[in-house]
């Protein structure tokens, strides 16, 4: 079964608006989770580490302010994109490692008009 | 700093054939993990191979196979008997310490039945 499920699937919002995706480990604790955007076409970047408790790491050039990243419990990870733009449309990507192997969440298709 | 390469951007097989996914790689790290990952149309990333880069002995799971050039720093995947199924977009991706999962640009394997 499912280890990793993102919330919501597929989301279109409005230019200006904000837009929360939420990243939730089903079946174990989970003190780091990763977070990746993929544009069409092309591979996953690497955005974001995000740790229980404790600010997220950005990847060079992400902003931080833009990519707002809360990991207020060991299951869930949250990524809001605030004032959506775009060139914000995209496919994000959480993952998280339990006992050495890496598990991706489903995926979220964001669409901003 | 790590560098994924994949030079085929596309690459097509005949069902029941052989083909060949080209991945190279750069690190400074002496430990590091190589992948070999699955992209269906759904998008859920899947873990096709993994080699550790300590182990001399190319991994295989069944029809995957990897030929692994540590010297040439060359990590390609082999798909023996191609099924219609395996049919995705293939990321080569190199991992050092716990966290850093760089990906390739990916190769789009078609397979004609």
């Amino acid at each position: 079964g499912a280890v990793v499920s993102q919330h919501p699937s597929r989301v279109i919002c409005k230019s200006g608006t904000s837009v929360k995706i939420e990243c939730r480990s089903l079946d174990f604790q989970a003190t780091t989770m990763f977070w990746y955007r993929q544009f069409p076409k092309q591979s996953l970047m690497l955005m974001a580490t995000s740790n229980e408790g404790s600010k997220a790491t950005y990847e060079q050039g992400v902003e931080k302010d833009k990519f707002l990243i809360n990991h207020a419990s060991l299951t869930l990870s949250t990524l809001t994109v605030t004032s959506a733009h775009p060139e914000d449309s995209s496919f994000y990507i959480c993952s998280l490692i339990q006992l050495r192997h890496r598990f991706f969440g489903p995926g979220t298709r964001l669409t901003v008009l | 700093a790590q560098t994924v390469t994949q030079s085929q951007p596309e690459m097509s097989v005949q069902e029941a054939e052989t083909v060949t996914l080209s991945c190279t790689y750069d690190t400074s790290e002496s430990d590091y993990y190589l992948f070999w990952y699955k992209q269906p149309p759904s998008r859920q990333m899947i873990l096709v191979i993994r080699q550790e880069a300590y182990k001399q002995q190319n991994a295989t799971e069944n029809r995957f196979s990897v030929n692994f050039q540590k010297a040439a720093k060359s990590f390609s995947l082999k798909i023996s008997d191609s099924q219609l199924g395996d049919a995705a977009m293939y990321f080569c991706a190199s991992q050092t310490g716990a966290n850093n999962l760089f990906f390739g640009t990916g190769t789009r394997l078609t397979v004609i039945p």
